[in-house]
């Protein structure tokens, strides 16, 4: 059985910095693509971020870009999301998921973790 | 401003069929699958459709479809646990990254 357990939010001030992490099970974590998906408080989902299987290719939401990354270590599993300059609109569930395939340029995504909550509040 | 537009609520009775909608442009749905996704109570969402394929464990009530730049998700034989909120993805070229709808919400009377 899949499983993604995502980690590490929590409040954070405006402008400060914030890693994600979400550790996986279940499945052969360096044949898949990876994804962050987020909700906002009341808001539909958006995607954030994608990576490839061997992370040498990442994408990235107009909304983060220059200001989130994304990394993974397939050598424990591991996916990240490293979010600097946060501001009061990056608040939400941030959700890790993974691509049916090995290339970050799917249309979809397959299976889902549970969520970790960001926000960004002074 | 959602790069897909949903339907913002759509209801249905027990055991009827109902269908819901995602429409985009060339740059999205007119080039590439589509996937829906079932969020319960704002719970995880659940993906029910990748593309013309149905995940593991779900119902075969559901399917989906696309004509042109819209795609179709298709519930036959509406079930009370299939009251929603549902949402549509694909990729945008013109973006370069996914992109979701706005989600619909689906009550079943």
């Amino acid at each position: 059985e899949v499983q993604l357990v995502e980690s590490g939010g929590g409040v954070v001030r405006p402008g400060g910095s914030r890693r994600l992490s979400c550790a996986t099970s279940g499945f052969n974590f360096d044949d898949h693509a990876m994804s962050w998906v987020r909700q906002g408080p009341g808001k539909g989902l958006e995607w954030v971020s994608g990576i490839n299987w061997n992370g040498d290719s990442t994408g990235y939401a107009d909304a983060v870009k220059g200001r989130f990354t994304v990394s993974r270590d397939n050598a424990k599993n591991l996916l990240y999301l490293q979010m600097n300059s946060l501001r009061a609109e990056d608040s939400a569930l941030y959700y890790c998921a993974t691509y049916p395939g090995s290339s970050a340029g799917a249309e979809y995504v397959q299976d889902w973790g549970r969520g970790t909550l960001v926000i960004v509040s002074s | 401003q959602s790069a897909l537009t949903q339907e913002a609520s759509v209801s249905g009775t027990v055991g009827q069929k109902v269908t819901l909608s995602c429409a985009g442009s060339r740059n999205n749905i007119g080039s590439y699958d589509v996937g829906w996704y079932q969020q319960i109570s704002h719970g995880r969402p659940k993906t029910v459709m990748l593309g013309n394929s149905l995940p593991s464990g779900i119902p075969d009530r559901f399917s989906a479809s696309k004509s042109g730049t819209t795609a179709y998700l298709t519930i036959s034989g509406l079930q009370p646990e299939d009251e929603a909120d549902y949402y549509c993805s694909t990729w945008d070229f013109r973006v370069s990254g996914v992109v979701f709808g706005g989600g619909t919400k689906l009550t079943v009377l």
